[in-house]
């Protein structure tokens, strides 16, 4: 039973648009959720995380979205860059600290030139 | 400041062969993660050692043994090796203090393929 999921395996976004990658889960007590990119042949890289208790994180290009009632995040990249294609893992935790990471099976971002 | 890093990069073995891989956490961090990460799939959580000692496991069996050192470093020990062990297998270091240590830091990786 997939409790972090990812439904698109992969999305093509031309450069210089925005990307929205999107994650639901289904365990409530999650309450911290993070997101890694990751390039071949490199370990995740944390990009950006959000609490529950907000409903929005920005950093530079990078926004995560988070709806507690729909279970709902997203990340938005705004503008896209080539360099930005990779995999991108969404991830969840208990806000226990140091909780075992609940990963999504991943979306590949591809950015065309 | 060097990150996570793990070794070897690569492995080959058989069917039934034992291996153990290691990992050194970042400097400043005192709690090791390892993930299984198969192909097409998201990492999987197969324990974390913190104080030396096993703190949480997940669903993987016997077969995956750990260990954590004095000097915070970790090694992921398999037994009896079966042909659904070879993935990509992925420590994450972090530090249990005040902050709670949510964010973890990732390795690049050991390359486990059993044939």
């Amino acid at each position: 039973d997939q409790q972090v999921k990812q439904n698109s395996p992969s999305l093509s976004v031309q450069e210089g648009r925005i990307s929205i990658l999107n994650c639901d889960y289904t365990n409530s007590m999650f309450d911290y959720f993070l997101w890694y990119k990751k390039y071949p042949a490199e370990g995740p890289t944390f990009l950006i995380s959000i609490s529950s208790i907000k409903d929005k994180n920005e950093d530079g290009r990078f926004t995560v979205f988070l709806n507690k009632s729909a279970k709902h995040l997203s990340l938005h990249i705004v503008p896209s860059q080539p360099g930005d294609s990779a995999v991108y893992f969404c991830a969840a935790i208990w806000q226990s600290g140091n909780t075992p990471l609940v990963f999504g099976k991943g979306t590949r971002l591809s950015v065309i030139a | 400041d060097a990150g996570v890093t793990q070794s070897p990069t690569h492995l080959i073995k058989t069917r039934g062969q034992q291996v153990t891989l290691r990992c050194s956490p970042k400097s400043g961090h005192d709690t090791v993660s390892w993930y299984q990460q198969a192909l097409g799939q998201g990492p999987q959580f197969i324990f974390q050692y913190y104080e030396e000692e096993e703190r949480q496991r997940g669903n993987f069996p016997d077969r995956f043994s750990g260990h954590q050192f004095p000097n915070y470093s970790s090694e992921l020990n398999v037994n009896a090796l079966l042909l659904g062990d070879s993935a990509l297998y992925l420590c994450a270091s972090s530090f249990t203090g005040l902050a709670g240590g949510n964010e973890q830091f990732f390795g690049p990786g050991t390359r486990l393929t059993v044939l």
